[in-house]
């Protein structure tokens, strides 16, 4: 989705905070955010998803900007196994519809 | 079982071929999706199903793709007459009702479709 923009790799130490932006500019009013994850060779992993409020679960926090033109997910404390490919996205109706995704390298 | 299930797991064709993927939604999923994803590629939509009617087929890439359901569970990608480019991991995914409106969608492992 063009509409949904990603940058294409980050780093992150392990133990530290990984902090994965996201572009939605263009989101509407009943468009929720949600992010994923694809570890190599493995169907896409919920993580978290929230509409206007910040969202924190046990794997993850979201925080959303107030004009909701992004999002920031964040894993508090980054381990060698959350290396994965990120997918933000965003679901109106029925239909979830994914950016690039960002692939998080989590190094020793 | 517990999650989305997705057979078969790895699928190579000859070019040309017919080939059928199933999905198996998790139990009581009344929306159930088809993405694809090629090499290197992100998540692409397919089709959706809200019980066994599809309300959106925008994503399918062309008429030689179909998908049905049954029975409002079990679902059916066919391909028929695959080309290379075709060559992708089909994801089903399944939600409790609409997907996307703060409702989770959950993915299964994939079909791996290789066509040579």
């Amino acid at each position: 989705d063009a509409k949904t923009t990603q940058p294409p790799s980050m780093d992150c130490a392990e133990g530290r905070a990984a902090n994965l932006p996201c572009n939605h500019s263009t989101i509407s009013g009943n468009e929720y955010v949600y992010w994923y994850r694809q570890i190599h060779s493995q169907g896409p992993q919920y993580i978290i998803h929230g509409l206007k409020n910040n969202e924190t679960n046990e794997m993850a926090s979201l925080i959303i900007t107030e004009d909701r033109k992004s999002s920031t997910l964040i894993l508090p404390h980054a381990t060698l196994r959350d290396t994965a490919v990120y997918y933000c996205g965003r679901g109106s109706n029925y239909k979830l519809t994914f950016g690039k995704g960002t692939l998080l390298t989590v190094n020793p | 079982g517990a999650g989305v299930s997705q057979s078969p797991s790895n699928k190579v064709t000859e070019k040309g071929k017919d080939v059928e993927l199933r999905c198996d939604p998790i139990s009581g999923h009344t929306a159930l999706y088809w993405y694809r994803q090629s090499l290197g590629q992100g998540l692409e939509f397919l089709i959706y199903f809200q019980g066994n009617s599809a309300p959106d087929k925008s994503g399918l890439p062309s008429d030689r793709f179909s998908a049905e359901r049954t029975g409002g569970s079990v679902s059916t990608l066919t391909i028929q007459r695959t080309q290379q480019e075709d060559s992708a991991v089909y994801l089903c995914a399944s939600s409790l009702r609409q997907g996307g409106s703060g409702n989770t969608i959950y993915f299964g492992e994939g079909s791996w479709l290789t066509v040579v």
